[in-house]
This record gives structure tokens, C-alpha cells and sequence, in this order.
């Protein structure tokens, strides 16, 4: 399977902490992006990383992507309890069109 | 600026019934994508489509299931004689063009339950 793997499958700390989950993925992509999806709501987009860039920013977020690894690490820093959610990767290999291929997701629980 | 639109958010159906599923993209944006998300799992690519072309439907059962997206309207899933197992959230997404560079926005699902 080409699909991208979350780990750790689900993740509980206390607000203020930081939350690190990772995902990979098993051949060469174009671009990775994460989503949050609030508990039986829509998802979200929070960043795209193309394959030639190693980190990016946004706000409380921070990507990384190692591709000589197949891998990419999503941290959220001085978590809220409002962060409380389930997050997925999602690659866009190459050669496979432009769908998104999800990985099963880190659930998130941030404890006031 | 509305964002991607699905109706109906819940749709329930008896065993054997047919369902039918809508997405309106963004404005302005020509590419279509369903995804099927079962409980505790992450989203499964279904079907790509551009108005009036099926581009890509390697996701898609080969039997039962079907999708449009006609010049006038919204994109259409169509299930036909729907089984327990089609219970699901079904997601659309839309793209304002073609290539990975572009990023999907969501809507926000149909869910689905067969009884």
C-alpha cells in the first residue's frame, strides 16, 4: 500500500504541552499536506509541504518532511484543549493523479 | 466566497434503496473529488472528476456505484441498492485546477447510514 501511516494512533497530553505525531509514507510524492477533522465534522487543511521543502510554519504549527526517510512529523506547540481533534497526512503521489491518499489518523486529546 | 457544499449531511436508507449524493464546488473551481471515510478510519479516494469528465475512478467499486459531474449543477454520487457496508461519511472536495500543487478544500460530508 502506498498509504501513509500516522503514528501514534492516538495521543492525550495536558494544554500548554506539545503534541508531535509523525506519518509515512512508501514512494515518492509531489507533496504531503495535513488535515484536521473535528469529531464527525468536515476536514480541515492546515499546511501543504512540497517535496523540496524540509520545514513550514503556521502559527502554533510546525511540518517537517524528510524524504530521504519517507517521513513527516506535524507539532502543535502549547496545545488547547479547542486542538482536541483527529489529524491526517495525506500524500499526493507521483504518477497517481492529484487524489489524496489519507493515513488512518492521530486522535488528539488535549485535557484542559 | 461559500465554500464546498454537500447535501443532504444526513441521509439514511434502507437496504436495497438507492442513494444519491451532492456536491457543489467552490465557485470558480472545476475539479471534483469524493472520498469515503468508514468509522475510525481515514479517507479513501473514490472518484476525480472535471465538468462533464470522469478522469479518474480507480477508487470507485465496480459495481453499484456511479458519479457525474454535468456542465450545469452539482457533482453527483450515485449509489444504487445500497448495502450495510456503504455506511459512511462521504466527503467532496474541490480544486480550482489540475496538478498537485493545488490544494483540495472539503466539504463537510454526507453521512450515510443503510439499515
Amino acid at each position: 500500500s502506498q498509504q501513509g501511516e500516522e503514528d501514534p494512533q492516538a495521543l492525550s497530553i495536558q494544554e500548554g504541552e506539545n503534541a508531535t505525531m509523525n506519518c509515512s509514507y512508501k514512494t515518492s510524492i509531489n507533496n504531503l499536506q495535513w488535515y484536521r477533522q473535528n469529531s464527525g465534522r468536515g476536514l480541515v487543511h492546515l499546511i501543504l509541504i512540497r517535496s523540496n521543502e524540509r520545514e513550514k510554519h503556521s502559527g502554533r504549527l510546525r511540518v517537517t518532511l524528510d524524504t530521504s526517510k519517507k517521513s513527516s512529523s506535524l507539532l502543535i506547540t502549547a496545545s488547547r484543549a479547542a486542538d482536541t481533534a483527529s489529524y491526517f497526512c495525506a500524500t499526493v503521489f507521483h504518477n497517481a493523479g492529484n487524489m489524496l491518499t489519507f493515513g488512518g489518523g492521530t486522535r488528539l486529546m488535549v485535557k484542559p | 466566497n461559500a465554500g464546498v457544499m454537500q447535501n443532504p449531511r444526513h441521509l439514511v436508507r434502507r437496504r436495497g434503496q438507492e442513494a444519491r449524493l451532492r456536491c457543489s464546488p467552490m465557485k470558480g473551481h472545476s475539479h471534483v473529488y469524493w472520498y469515503r471515510q468508514l468509522p475510525e478510519e481515514g479517507l479513501k479516494f473514490m472518484v476525480y472528476l472535471q465538468k462533464e469528465n470522469i478522469i479518474d475512478e480507480s477508487g470507485m467499486p465496480k459495481e453499484r456505484f456511479s458519479a457525474e459531474f454535468p456542465k450545469e449543477g452539482p457533482s453527483i454520487l450515485r449509489i444504487q441498492q445500497v448495502v450495510r457496508g456503504d455506511s459512511a461519511a462521504y466527503f467532496c472536495a474541490s480544486s480550482p485546477g489540475q496538478g498537485s500543487t493545488y490544494e483540495q478544500y472539503f466539504g463537510p460530508g454526507t453521512r450515510l447510514t443503510v439499515t
